[in-house]
């Protein structure tokens, strides 16, 4: 089973600054299947990225993901109010399952 | 409209059964793989099982639910059901069905299942 760890726990920042979440993984993610979801208080999780850097259907430019192998990135490029919240990130390329990582929270500073 | 709504979430006892359903609407519901996530409160996501699509029967599960668990699906009424039995105090959560197409692109607003006495 392949485990993530994301970093950091929480990140504290102010809007309109740069975000970089990361998420490393315990053994390597085949063709770059991996995700990140964003998940705000009281809703389901949102898909953002998948395939490492590809954004899903109406996401900002301000969201990218990048990385292969064992360590991925997100980047939020300038933080707007509704983007603090928890990030996810998640790899769906290995069986048995679909496992997360432990979540970012970002917050504002 | 691309939709999930989940249901059936209750209070039960420990060692109880409930069964949860995520009724699909908006698109061919038969030719995707389906799954559950649970998120215990203030915790993270947990992956529990996934169905595959209609042309196949197989499920996965993790190992937290594995024997105690059944996922399973009809597509002739467009919806994905979890059967949860011998509940614990550690399965108290908010469950999620979600769509899977590569990654999980369609969720629904999950169903609360509390176990306590």
């Amino acid at each position: 089973e392949i485990v993530l760890t994301q970093s950091p726990g929480t990140l504290s920042l102010s809007p309109g600054e740069r975000a970089t979440l990361s998420c490393r993984a315990s053994q390597t993610i085949n063709n770059r299947y991996l995700a990140w979801y964003q998940q705000k208080p009281g809703q389901a999780p949102r898909l953002l990225i998948y395939g490492a850097s590809t954004r899903a259907t109406a996401i900002p430019d301000r969201f990218s993901g990048s990385g292969s192998g064992t360590d991925f990135t997100l980047t939020i490029s300038r933080l707007e109010p509704e983007d603090f919240a928890v990030y996810y990130c998640q790899q769906y390329g290995t069986s048995p399952g679909y496992s997360f990582g432990q979540g970012t929270k970002l917050e504002i500073k | 409209q691309v939709q999930l709504v989940e249901s059936g979430g209750a209070l039960v006892k420990p060692g109880g059964s409930l069964t949860l359903s995520c009724a699909a609407s908006g698109f061919t519901f038969s030719d995707y793989y389906m799954s559950w996530i649970r998120q215990a409160p203030g915790k993270g996501l947990e992956w529990i099982s996934y169905i595959c699509s209609s042309s196949c029967t197989y499920t996965n599960y993790a190992d937290s639910v594995k024997g105690r668990f059944t996922i399973s699906r009809d597509n002739a009424k467009n919806s994905l059901y979890l059967q949860m039995n011998s509940l614990r105090a550690e399965d108290t959560a908010v469950y999620y069905c979600s769509r899977i197409n590569g990654p999980f692109d369609i969720w629904g607003q999950g169903t609360v299942v509390t176990v306590s006495s």
